[in-house]
């Protein structure tokens, strides 16, 4: 069965340093999307992604963070320099239609120190 | 102000039970969905419903989107059933999570 993957698992920052978080969607599916959850607290919209270009992004997704689809297979997170608050999971998820079921990865856990 | 809501956050069940999750939101939305976090972390869709009654296995998620409200239903509770519970509300391009059901099946 298709899934959804996620690298790294683990990743430790230090503080001001640049992350980029990978993910590799299910291959037929055109919306991509990017959560994620602070330890104790409820998952949290990133941003959506549809044809090259972000679709739509919540109040989180500030100018420290970026999306990309490089190479048609993988969709990248990027965080330009990282502060303590980002430590949390985040997931990637991918689906065929918009608003539609969504398929989640395992989630990459970042800690930033 | 939480566009999504759920109810219980925390609930305990003896194996066996039936199990109930209410799920109200505020936005307008087409669908709604139910997820399940495992304890490991790891986020898997049970369900996604627009209208009526859906059921896989022991789980039924019901909907009624006039009242803006859908619950999900575990039958024969198992301790393999706990988790978190989580009901979603797209609009738009983007989700409303609500904070989770935490559910302990006992043996």
């Amino acid at each position: 069965e298709p899934e959804v993957t996620q690298t790294p698992s683990h990743q430790v920052t230090q503080m001001g340093q640049e992350v980029i978080l990978r993910c590799v969607p299910i291959s037929n599916h055109l919306y991509f999307y990017w959560y994620r959850q602070i330890l104790g607290q409820k998952v949290e919209f990133l941003v959506s992604f549809y044809n090259n270009e972000i679709s739509e992004k919540s109040e989180i997704f500030d100018d420290q963070f970026s999306v990309e689809r490089p190479d048609g297979s993988n969709f990248t997170l990027k965080i330009r320099s990282t502060k303590l608050e980002d430590s949390a999971m985040y997931f990637c998820a991918s689906g065929f239609n918009r608003g539609y079921e969504q398929y989640f990865g395992p989630g990459t856990r970042l800690t930033v120190t | 102000k939480n566009e999504v809501e759920q109810s219980p956050q925390n609930l305990t069940a003896q194996e066996g039970e039936f199990i109930t999750i209410n799920c109200s939101y505020s936005v307008g939305i087409s669908a709604l969905h139910w997820l399940q976090q495992h304890p490991g972390g790891g986020i898997v869709s049970l369900f996604m419903l627009s209208s009526g009654k859906k059921k896989h296995g022991r789980l039924i998620a019901t909907i009624n989107i006039q009242e803006k409200h859908s619950s999900l239903h575990i039958t024969a509770s198992h301790p393999r059933d706990s988790a978190v519970y989580i009901c979603a509300a797209p609009t738009g391009n983007q989700f409303y999570f609500g904070t989770g059901t935490s559910l302990t099946v006992i043996p």
